[in-house]
């Protein structure tokens, strides 16, 4: 069964540090970039963050770059966030997800196809 | 940054009931549009990637079309186990993707 389990949330202090890891099973994890999605409390969803099948190009949204770090250990099967400086407005529930595509006509349509169930990280004093 | 907007917020249809939901982007994207249901304390489910195409074992009542800037879900003949939150998802600018604001389906 394809599946990707999630971990790592918690509640954490204003300017702390967590680190949340995606465990993946039932595919070829390291065939596939894979990104990190958040949801606020009530909110729809925000992408975080995404990392090449090899490593080899990372993104971030302007709202965690330079405090958010994405890797992977693909030995391991598993995605990580490395979250430091946390502020209350990153309290939010954390999916990874790997990303497909579909190839029309030699251009690429991405998507994600598989997500974790979450894992929720509480920014509060 | 790609923005993109859904109509309506909400709605309250019926079971049997044709729903279809609007999704816009603030520039041309092709047919580079994913999306996705959400049920309550569930991850998302991609349900149409590409503007149209039916991801595997997504019943058949869901359907989407559109190009360019303006997009639409429709679910033909709504079920109980539809009720959800849908969201539209631009892949146009990917990785950097943007996803709508959602549009919350509920029982009349």
């Amino acid at each position: 069964e394809v599946q990707l389990v999630e971990s790592g949330g918690g509640l954490v202090k204003p300017g702390g540090s967590l680190r949340l890891s995606c465990a993946a099973s039932g595919f070829t994890f390291s065939s596939y970039s894979m990104n990190w999605v958040r949801q606020a409390p009530g909110k729809g969803l925000e992408w975080v963050s995404s990392i090449s099948s090899s490593s080899s190009y990372i993104y971030y949204a302007d709202s965690v770059k330079g405090r958010f770090t994405i890797s992977r250990d693909n030995a391991k099967n598993s995605l990580y966030l490395q979250m430091n400086s946390l502020r209350a407005e990153d309290t939010a529930v954390y999916y990874c997800a790997s990303e497909s595509y579909y190839d029309s006509s030699g251009y690429h349509h991405y998507y994600m196809d598989v997500w974790g169930k979450g894992t929720t990280v509480t920014v509060s004093s | 940054d790609i923005q993109m907007t859904q109509s309506p917020s909400s709605l309250s249809a019926s079971v049997g009931d044709r729903v279809t939901i609007t999704c816009r982007a603030s520039q041309s994207i092709s047919s580079y549009l994913n999306w996705y249901q959400q049920k309550p304390g569930k991850a998302p489910k991609l349900l149409i990637y590409a503007a149209s195409s039916l991801q595997s074992g997504v019943p058949s009542r869901f359907s989407g079309s559109g190009s360019g800037t303006d997009f639409t879900l429709t679910i033909s003949s709504l079920q109980p186990e539809d009720f959800a939150t849908y969201y539209c998802q631009q892949s146009y600018s990917t990785p950097e993707v943007t996803f709508g604001p959602g549009t919350k389906v509920d029982i009349k």
